[in-house]
């Protein structure tokens, strides 16, 4: 089945440490790739997007993102990351249509 | 931040119960959708609208129903709400006109929902 897999389901880090969080995907062909973040209590607010073009988006908050279509990845990174980073980070792709599909999540906590 | 909201923020019903949930949109976007998050599974689309009175069935829809009568109000009811529906409920917008894939879904506060 198609599917999205986030494989770090928590991630402990100190302040200023960098950050990769992975996220593959099963689907063939053309996809659009998405990163959406969720702080404690709140809703989910997008972090970045990728359709087409650079392979390499920037989004808000410093955040980043490489799509590489030979590892089916969009893997997310911040060089430093801030106390203020925790939270629960999605990936999510939609393939055919506007329906999105979410990875499991992967929760950061960032030691201050 | 998107115009959505959602009523209530928090409800705890007890089993056999019907439930039912409100989205409300000031952006007047075609695209509805309502998803549940639950540990471990990230979001999962249960129902979804592409206009007033067009529906239809996501990932998860099993136990649940949609209403769309308006544009700004999409309506989510549990016509008999079971344990295996406590959950948090996020509905939300997309931006798009024509449901294409390049579309991008801004979510709402969520309601989280107890069945006892």
């Amino acid at each position: 089945a198609q599917s999205v897999s986030q494989h770090n389901h928590h991630v402990i880090l100190s302040e200023a440490a960098s950050l990769e969080l992975g996220c593959n995907y099963s689907y063939g062909g053309t996809v659009n790739l998405f990163w959406y973040v969720q702080y404690p209590g709140q809703h989910l607010q997008l972090l970045l997007k990728y359709f087409s073009g650079d392979p390499l988006v920037k989004g808000i908050k410093g955040f980043e993102a490489e799509f590489i279509k030979s590892k089916f990845s969009f893997n997310l990174r911040k060089p430093s990351v801030q106390w203020s980073d925790t939270a629960e980070y999605f990936c999510a792709v939609t393939h055919a249509g506007n329906m999105l599909t979410f990875g499991g999540g992967t929760r950061l906590m960032v030691k201050p | 931040d998107a115009g959505i909201t959602q009523s209530p923020r928090h409800k705890v019903t007890e089993t056999g119960t019907p439930v039912t949930l409100r989205c409300h949109q000031t952006e007047n976007h075609r695209y509805m959708y309502w998803y549940r998050q639950d540990p471990g599974h990230g979001l999962r689309l249960i129902h979804y609208s592409y206009g007033v009175k067009d529906t239809d069935k996501g990932e998860v829809s099993d136990g649940y129903s949609v209403s769309r009568s308006k544009t700004e109000d999409f309506l989510l009811t549990l016509e008999s709400a079971t344990s295996s529906q406590t959950s948090v409920y996020f509905c939300a917008i997309s931006d798009g006109t024509s449901g294409d894939s390049t579309d991008t879904q801004y979510f709402g506060p969520g309601t989280r929902l107890t069945v006892l």
